[in-house]
């Protein structure tokens, strides 16, 4: 079956500009999450949803960092404003349950603020 | 900020040679696991060891947990070209499902 599918792969803007990053979960995944990799580093937690409830947004680094999920399966990630320091991998990973914690992890959307 | 550090940074060996990874950690979990990535992909997942286990095997990787150190190894047997990776650990402190990760171990296994 189809993995976690993230779009764009790739994303370029120019400071100031607002960004959306979409992620597609694996079909009937309650959980899902969103981190943060910058080269070289392991991923950062951003934020997490359990079917259209965000339940911890503890890891977002700015308000302007926005996540949603309205219908409990895709996600966006919205980015406003951006700065030079937003430029990181953006990966999204889903869940079956949170019980059994594997995450299955997308290829990310590379995204570089110039 | 990440809770796992992570050693070596980089691995280099040959192919056949065994390689080990550690990592350690600073609060208590209720699993640890380990992940894979290729350059420019995503994480897949290798292997979860709970709190309460010691040691678990799948194929050529063997994961142990020691909690009292607050550490993790994972020793890949008979390595192959293909391993190459950057290796992650990952914490589950029961934190609702929010993982933390190491800064990872860059495997370079040459044939």
């Amino acid at each position: 079956g189809a993995g976690v599918s993230q779009s764009p792969r790739y994303k370029v803007a120019k400071r100031g500009q607002d960004v959306a990053l979409r992620c597609d979960p694996i079909s009937g995944h309650v959980s899902l999450f969103w981190y943060q990799q910058a080269l070289g580093q392991g991923p950062e937690f951003l934020t997490y949803f359990q079917n259209e409830a965000q339940l911890d947004k503890s890891g977002l680094p700015s308000d302007r960092f926005f996540a949603e999920r309205p219908e409990g399966s895709v996600s966006t990630l919205k980015i406003q404003r951006t700065q030079q320091e937003d430029s990181a991998v953006y990966l999204c990973a889903s869940s079956l349950f949170v019980a059994k914690n594997i995450q299955y992890f997308g290829a990310g959307t590379r995204l570089s603020v110039l | 900020s990440q809770q796992g550090e992570e050693d070596p940074q980089a691995l280099s060996i040959q192919e056949g040679e065994n390689a080990t990874m550690n990592c350690s950690y600073k609060t208590s979990i209720n699993n640890l696991q380990w992940y894979r990535q290729n350059s420019g992909r995503g994480l897949v997942h290798l292997i979860l060891i709970r709190s309460n286990e010691r040691e678990k095997h799948s194929g050529r990787l063997r994961v142990t947990l020691d909690t009292s150190k607050k550490s993790s190894s994972l020793l890949i047997t008979a390595s192959r070209a293909a391993d190459t990776a950057s290796y992650f650990c990952a914490t589950d402190a029961n934190q609702g499902g929010k993982l933390i990760f190491g800064q990872g171990t860059e495997l370079s296994v040459k044939p």
